[in-house]
């Protein structure tokens, strides 16, 4: 099984910039995904790492450790828009995903 | 291309009635899968199908069945509702090759309540 922690709630201003920290425990892994998902919506994929090292898209990032069970999703120049929960999920050795329990970021204007 | 669809889009039950929640997606993804999601629990897999005609449980599978007798559908069915069932309940597929990012996109949900 998977044991995914990443905080729950983090609130920043507009055009600032948040780190979301994501740690898992994981008896196989094959891939950590990072999905958005705004109140009453389905989750948006956002990234995938599978590979040490940051991957970069436009104003996210998303970087993995394997070694340490750790990663971390960037978001630059804050919008309102980007107000809504960040989902942390660990894809096994098993090819399924155990996600973690969000973290719901509040941009302030 | 609608993608993933759901229906019902809400629904209150009784407790003790079957219900089925259906799922249809038309990207002819191989693998399917339901979640359920509880306020503080994240996403939760109920069950899986990796193809046409095969299906697996996943970590929540008690109380409710699937089946698989398409590639486009996967209906959900909770035999006899119970009040911890109550939960917004996601579809999502994948094109199921293994290597890759295989990303899984998720249909708009379900939001059941069983009284």
């Amino acid at each position: 099984g998977q044991n995914i922690d990443q905080p729950t709630e983090m609130t920043a201003t507009e055009g600032a910039i948040v780190q979301i920290n994501c740690t898992y425990q994981t008896s196989g892994f094959n891939g950590l995904f990072w999905y958005q998902q705004h109140a009453g919506e389905a989750p948006t994929f956002l990234s995938y790492n599978v590979l040490d090292g940051l991957e970069e898209k436009g104003r996210f990032s998303s970087f993995l450790s394997r070694s340490k069970g750790y990663s971390y999703l960037l978001l630059k120049e804050l919008q309102m828009k980007d107000s809504a929960s960040y989902l942390c999920a660990v894809r096994d050795s098993d090819y399924k995903l155990s996600f973690g329990a969000g973290t719901t970021v509040t941009v302030r204007a | 291309i609608a993608g993933i669809t759901q229906a019902p889009t809400s629904q209150i039950l009784a407790a003790g009635r079957r219900m089925t929640l259906r799922c249809t997606q038309d990207m002819r993804h191989n693998a399917m899968y339901w979640y359920r999601q509880d306020l503080g629990l994240g996403l939760r897999l109920i069950h899986y199908s990796n193809t046409a005609g095969t299906t697996g449980k996943g970590e929540v599978p008690d109380g409710y069945s699937v089946s698989r007798a398409n590639t486009d559908d996967f209906p959900l069915t909770l035999a006899s509702a119970v009040p911890s069932q109550t939960s917004v309940y996601f579809c999502a597929s994948s094109d199921g090759a293994s290597g890759g990012a295989d990303t899984q996109y998720f249909g708009p949900g379900t939001r059941l309540t069983v009284l």
